[in-house]
């Protein structure tokens, strides 16, 4: 039982180019976020996908795209990376509606840097 | 939508002393209240949380209060440790459905000086 994991964990990108954060669970979750956490900031909601087929924008969403492949699977795309992309991105998972309590289990965090 | 306030965003404390964070949030709807903590480096992780139907909340040095009609609720952790430093967060939201966005509040970074 894995949880929740992301890849790549460190990537460096140079300004224009476009690359895709993958995100996987094990733990049969249907809800799904991605996050991005600047230096001594807080955790922003950038996409969320609430059941598989669905996603939702967050707080920032300018610049992303993302994709629910499955039930498993929540990636996260960069068109044309932009400096101000430079960030830690959480994806998490958890389950959602009934008696659950509804407990966000985060990734690792991938440590994305854009030149 | 939800929105989350938190205070104080620093908060440096000598160990053995308690330490008190808050949080407020705006939508009535809110029934899960966690609270996360993020070590230098390190994902967040669940330390407490408390839903709408409870006044309070403990688990050894930590605890958690809500208050429901003034919609707000913070972590008390007592006899603090340096490795309780790190940042705290809070977040409000419906866990009866799957279409509710979970916000966090922006987060208290907590120092225990020994």
């Amino acid at each position: 039982n894995a949880g929740v994991t992301q890849t790549p964990k460190f990537q460096v990108l140079k300004t224009g180019q476009s690359m895709t954060l993958q995100c996987a669970q094990d733990m049969n979750h249907n809800s799904m976020y991605w996050y991005r956490q600047d230096p001594g900031m807080g955790l922003r909601l950038i996409y969320y996908s609430a059941s598989e087929g669905t996603t939702d924008k967050g707080e920032v969403p300018n610049g992303y795209n993302v994709s629910r492949l499955n039930k498993r699977e929540f990636s996260l795309r960069l068109e044309s990376a932009a400096p101000s992309q430079t960030s830690v991105y959480f994806c998490a998972s958890r389950v959602s509606g009934g008696t659950f309590t509804g407990e966000l289990f985060f990734g690792e965090g991938s440590r994305l840097t854009v030149l | 939508g939800e929105n989350v306030e938190q205070h104080p965003s620093t908060l440096s404390v000598q160990e053995g002393d308690s330490a008190v964070i808050k949080c407020t949030y705006s939508d009535s709807a809110s029934n899960y209240f966690p609270w996360y903590k993020q070590e230098l480096g390190k994902r967040p992780q669940l330390i407490i949380d408390i839903r709408s139907n409870v006044g309070e909340k403990k688990d050894q040095r930590i605890a958690v209060t809500l208050n429901k009609t003034a919609k707000h609720f913070s972590l008390h952790i007592t006899e603090t440790q340096p490795e309780d430093s790190a940042v705290y967060f809070c977040a409000a939201f419906n866990t009866k459905t799957s279409y509710d966005k979970v916000i966090f509040g922006p987060g208290t970074s907590l120092s225990v000086i020994p």
